[in-house]
């Protein structure tokens, strides 16, 4: 599986954009790029996923540059409630296609 | 709510004991995925049934069992349990399970604790 790279930890002011780095230089294929977040001890919450074009939702918006090897996740106006460990996760287009969660990012939105 | 339902929340064990742990998908989905969670290992995947069928295996030890009724709820079986395998245990689902471009929903887990 190709392997995914964050930083551990981040901090955001509650209003600012968050913008969370993922690194996949070794993406290949037809591999999708998905993130998720887990809030305390909660059952990980899927945000967005994209392949190789900007996605946008109702929860995030995900920037996948043109060589794909890596992404960014923008939350536009984090909120106290963002605060979470968020997960970037390549998935696999053949074989097993169970998520591989990595370490993630814990996100620390500030008052 | 992500539609997927486990149960029980919480489970308290002894040590060489067996538990069960219950999984409901979401409605339409037939991929059942389970997860453990530890404080020193984080979400590791277990193992995949899909349409009561084994798809995927992943970091399951030979004391754990998992199966897929007919009716597509799953179920996880923990025999011979140590201090260890105290952990969050997530069940997910998804619609297939065949495709990269696919949700997986997450249920809010089970906490097991082995005493």
């Amino acid at each position: 599986d190709a392997k995914t790279t964050q930083p551990p930890s981040m901090d955001c002011a509650e209003g600012r954009a968050a913008n969370l780095p993922c690194n996949h230089s070794t993406i290949s294929g037809n591999e999708y790029v998905y993130w998720y977040r887990q809030i305390h001890s909660q059952g990980p919450q899927y945000i967005i996923h994209g392949l190789k074009n900007n996605e946008t939702n109702e929860m995030a918006s995900l920037i996948i540059t043109e060589d794909r090897k890596s992404s960014t996740l923008i939350l536009p106006h984090a909120t106290l409630r963002d605060t979470a460990v968020y997960y970037c996760i390549v998935r696999p287009d053949t074989g097993r296609r169970a998520l591989t969660f990595g370490s993630g990012t814990r996100l620390q939105v500030q008052p | 709510d992500s539609g997927v339902t486990q149960t029980p929340k919480h489970l308290i064990t002894a040590t060489g004991q067996r538990v069960t742990l219950r999984c409901s998908p979401r409605s339409g989905d037939l991929s059942v995925y389970w997860y453990q969670q530890s404080l020193d290992q984080g979400l590791q995947f277990l193992i995949q049934y899909y349409n009561g069928e084994e798809r995927a295996k992943g970091n399951i030890l030979e004391r754990f069992s998992a199966q897929q009724f007919p009716d597509l709820h799953s179920e996880l079986n923990l025999s011979s349990l140590e201090l260890g395998d105290s952990a969050l245990y997530f069940c997910a689902s998804s619609e297939g399970g065949n495709r990269a471009n696919e949700k997986l929903f997450f249920g809010s887990g089970t906490q097991l604790s082995v005493l």
